[in-house]
């Protein structure tokens, strides 16, 4: 089975301070990716990645960064936590189209943000 | 634009009734997948079923069903005799390739609060 991993299950941070949420999976898939969940507003991507050093902004990429060193591993960060960015953070990958990935993807726990 | 609509906020059932929830879709593309993906309260989305654009035929695993409508671009998945462990918040997708990768991205719906009371 897919084992999607993130850092923590709750955070809560200050306004302003710098936070790192990481997510790691262990499937050797090239393709990561990081959403914020909201009540209403679905699923809403952030960033992702489709190789190491690679990465592309999603819908709402404002305010983070990511960063993708090794393939397992995918980070996202908030270079100055605001109120606003107090969400559900969801994790996932997938694999490439070429070695059969069609879509489908696989989601770590979540961490919820709490930001005051 | 909102690819991917469910205009189901919250549902409520008793146990052992059936509930269905409605998806409907907006693309260009001939070639995509449909997703549906579950919820619990642990907070984990769970992949529940993959379909892609042609094939047609209505899909049941255990009490799960699902009917694709590509005519009325519908994705709906009914829950037959609901349990308490259904309860969960559901989400439609949209997987379209992307022009220069090929590769896919999904497009979530708004999800589906499903409470099933004992």
């Amino acid at each position: 089975d897919v084992k999607v991993t993130q850092s923590s299950r709750y955070l809560v941070k200050r306004t302003g301070e710098k936070v790192f949420l990481e997510c790691v999976q262990d499937m050797d898939h090239e393709n990561m990716f990081w959403y914020r969940q909201d009540p209403g507003l679905g699923l809403r991507l952030i960033y992702f990645s489709y190789d190491v050093k690679m990465k592309e902004k999603g819908d709402i990429p404002e305010g983070y960064s990511v960063s993708r060193e090794k393939k397992e591993r995918f980070s996202l960060i908030l270079e100055s936590a605001s109120t606003n960015q107090t969400s559900m953070y969801l994790c996932a990958s997938s694999l490439r189209w070429w070695v059969g990935g069609r879509g489908e993807q696989y989601f770590g726990p979540g961490t919820r943000l709490t930001v005051t | 634009a909102q690819k991917v609509t469910q205009a189901q906020t919250e549902i409520s059932v008793v146990e052992k009734e059936d509930v269905t929830l409605d998806c409907v879709y907006e693309t260009r593309d001939t070639t995509y997948y449909l997703f549906w993906y579950k919820q619990p309260p642990s907070g984990e989305l769970v992949f529940l079923i993959r379909r892609n654009s042609f094939d047609e035929q209505n899909e049941i695993s255990g009490r799960y069903s699902w009917n694709f409508q590509k005519s009325t671009s519908s994705f709906n998945f009914t829950i037959t005799a609901s349990q308490v462990v259904d309860s969960a918040v559901y989400f439609c997708a949209l997987s379209e390739p992307e022009n220069d990768s090929n590769d896919y991205k999904l497009s979530f719906g708004a999800g589906t609060t499903v409470t099933v009371r004992a």
